[in-house]
């Protein structure tokens, strides 16, 4: 069964420094999306991604996260000057549709700024 | 109120026995409803996506009533592998998925 795959497993940077999280989705999926999860928080809504844009980006998705998608497969999330609450479990998800298609997540990057 | 509503948990049952799981969700204009699981630290993993009419898939039965923004799911003939926080999930218009918080479930033998 096709996955989504994520990489580092684990990530750990002083605070202040830029961290690039990459993802391969799916490869027939279209939409693409990053999420995080905070240790012992629920699962949150980053930013949303089709046709090279942004298509929905959250609160959380200030000036300094960027996402790309550099080559026909990698999708990479960018935090260009971390800070320490930027510590969490960050999800990168893909779907075929954003409307009733479920989304497939990988296994994720857990971040820890020091 | 929060977006999605879960129950707190955490729920602790013997093997074989039955649980429901309850969740409510505020916005009216929500397109699509799931459940994942989510094991110890891992992604979240499709369950099942839920439906008006109600679907079944083997042990676990998902029920949505639109009306009351109101999603079920059910796990009859719990195994230990069926422990693990429970994820009600709604998929708002252009993909964006809001989590509830999650019903953690420990199935005892």
């Amino acid at each position: 069964e096709p996955e989504v795959t994520q990489t580092p497993s684990h990530q750990v940077t002083q605070m202040g420094q830029e961290v690039i999280l990459r993802c391969v989705p799916i490869s027939n999926h279209l939409y693409f999306y990053w999420y995080r999860q905070i240790l012992g928080q629920k699962v949150e809504f980053l930013v949303s991604f089709y046709n090279n844009e942004i298509s929905e980006k959250s609160e959380i998705f200030d000036d300094q996260f960027s996402v790309e998608r550099p080559d026909g497969s990698n999708f990479t999330l960018k935090i260009r000057s971390t800070k320490l609450e930027d510590s969490a479990m960050y999800f990168c998800a893909s779907s075929r549709d954003p409307g009733h298609q479920p989304q497939h997540f990988g296994d994720g990057t857990r971040l820890s700024i020091l | 109120r929060k977006e999605v509503e879960q129950d707190p948990g955490p729920f602790n049952v013997p093997e074989g026995a039955t649980v429901a799981f309850n969740c409510t969700y505020s916005n009216s204009a929500s397109q699509s409803f799931f459940w994942y699981r989510q094991d110890c630290r891992k992604e979240p993993k499709l369950l099942m996506s839920v439906y008006s009419s109600g679907n079944e898939d083997g042990r676990f039965t998902a029920q949505l009533n639109r009306a009351s923004q109101y999603i079920s799911l059910l796990i009859r003939d719990s195994k230990l592998s069926d422990s693990a926080t429970y994820l009600c999930v709604v998929n708002m218009e252009g993909g964006k998925l809001i989590f509830g918080q999650g019903t953690e479930l420990s199935v005892k033998p």
